[in-house]
């Protein structure tokens, strides 16, 4: 089965910080891999997608994220983090039946 | 344009009772997710739907849950004989079509509690 990890479970940055939220995945032939973030008491936000192409790819609010199958990751990151950035990030890959598979999360927090 | 709704946003009930948790996909989006969420992990894969038919449901936990799609648009996941351990922000998610590289849209949730 297809599985993500995010190894760590937040990460703290100060705001103009270029931020990274890491993500490795683990997937039986080509990855599709997806960044969500969550605010409170809300739902998922699409933030990026990795089907094919190019290895940087470029999503909302001004993250990209950067695939590299050689070491099966698939990090998120901003060149210089908002403190309204902070919030949930979760990184999923899609597995059999078009279903995503979720990581455990990382809690972002952007520092002024 | 309006994004995926779901109802109610919170619902409290007592072990035992019978409820439903509804869910309005974007419109025109033809597959529809269901997916949930406990506190401090991440979303779990209920039930996939492309159009009515119930396309995946190898994630519902138990014969106690069960969710429809009749009309191809509005989804209801019903769960029988709730108990404690169903406690969890129920998450509905639609996508234009099923194909693995479409993007899924999610609702804010309904956050359901069982007394």
């Amino acid at each position: 089965a297809q599985s993500v990890a995010q190894p760590e479970d937040q990460v703290n940055v100060a705001e103009g910080n270029p931020l990274t939220v890491k993500c490795t995945y683990s997937v039986s032939g080509n990855p599709y891999l997806f960044w969500y973030v969550q605010y409170p008491n809300r739902g998922l936000q699409f933030l990026l997608k990795y089907i094919t192409g190019d290895n940087l790819v470029k999503g909302s609010y001004g993250f990209e994220a950067e695939f590299n199958k050689s070491q099966t990751s698939f990090h998120l990151k901003k060149p210089s983090a908002l403190v309204s950035d902070s919030a949930l990030y979760f990184c999923a890959v899609r597995d059999r039946g078009n279903k995503l598979v979720f990581g455990a999360g990382t809690i972002l927090r952007v520092k002024s | 344009g309006a994004g995926v709704s779901q109802t109610p946003s919170n619902k409290v009930t007592e072990k035992g009772k019978y409820v439903e948790l509804r869910c309005d996909p974007i419109s025109g989006h033809t597959a529809l997710y269901w997916y949930r969420q406990s506190l401090g992990q991440g979303p779990e894969f209920l039930i996939y739907f492309q159009g009515t038919g119930a396309a995946d449901d190898s994630g519902l936990p138990n014969d106690r849950f069960f969710a429809v799609r009749p009309e191809g648009s509005v989804s209801t996941l019903k769960i029988q004989r709730t108990e404690r351990g169903d406690s969890a922000v129920y998450l509905c998610a639609s996508s234009l079509f099923g194909g693995m590289s479409y993007e899924q849209y999610f609702g804010p949730g309904t956050r359901l509690t069982v007394t």
